[in-house]
């Protein structure tokens, strides 16, 4: 048990679906991240939530969507998706003040055909 | 710009045998520094991490990090290595900046053990 719940841990969906994921985290953390992991490159940051106001987005295509309706929820809505989008999305949280890691999730496995 | 290099893709050792990761940053400030682990089909689960203080570091399952300044490098450690340490293993460099944790990962090293 992380303190980091994502679902579903799986997903396979047509590029004219709409789905979402979403991750609740359990610590009393006021900052959460998306994260996309691909084969054979670095993880990369998507999103950042900071006290639920988006932070950061890292040139990310509208076909994803974030929202983080409390400081526990944050969900990445997915629409109109291309095969190139599969890969592992991982969402993380940490504490803004002070010095502190991230914890992250068991992730997404997303698969798009 | 921030970036960490892991220089080694996979690493294979035999069971008991010594290991070291590899691991260079490039930041203009002092940087905190993490090493992650991430098993098949899981997330990632945090090792170690400096952020001062004393260089050498130590983490859970029995790992250790050293930060070296004039290097740039942050290795992971371990002094005899267990089958359950197959894995993949993720340094990263975090910037705390606009209050949140920004972390810039390496591409991952993968490591096997050989019985």
């Amino acid at each position: 048990e992380t303190g980091v719940t994502q679902t579903p841990r799986h997903l396979v969906m047509g590029m004219t679906n709409k789905k979402s994921l979403k991750c609740e985290q359990h610590l009393g953390h006021n900052a959460m991240y998306w994260y996309k992991q691909s084969a054979k490159k670095p993880l990369e940051l998507m999103f950042v939530y900071n006290f639920k106001e988006q932070t950061e987005n890292n040139s990310v295509p509208s076909r994803f969507s974030p929202e983080c309706p409390n400081s526990s929820h944050l969900f990445l809505h997915l629409h109109t998706l291309q095969p190139e989008d599969s890969a592992l999305y991982l969402c993380a949280s940490s504490q803004v003040e002070g010095n502190t890691e991230a914890f992250f999730g068991q992730g997404t496995r997303l698969t798009v055909v | 710009a921030q970036s960490v290099t892991q220089p080694d893709i996979h690493i294979t050792v035999s069971e008991g045998a010594s290991l070291e990761l590899r691991c260079n940053y490039s930041y203009g400030a002092t940087p905190y520094l993490f090493w992650y682990v991430q098993s098949p089909g899981q997330g990632l689960q945090l090792l170690l991490k400096y952020f001062s203080g004393d260089t050498l570091v130590q983490g859970i399952k029995g790992f250790e990090a050293e930060f070296k300044r004039s290097q740039s490098s942050f290795n992971l450690r371990k002094p005899s290595v267990h089958w359950s340490d197959a894995a993949e293993y993720f340094c990263a460099v975090g910037q705390i900046s606009g209050g949140y944790n920004k972390l810039i990962f390496g591409a991952g090293t993968r490591l096997a053990v050989h019985p």
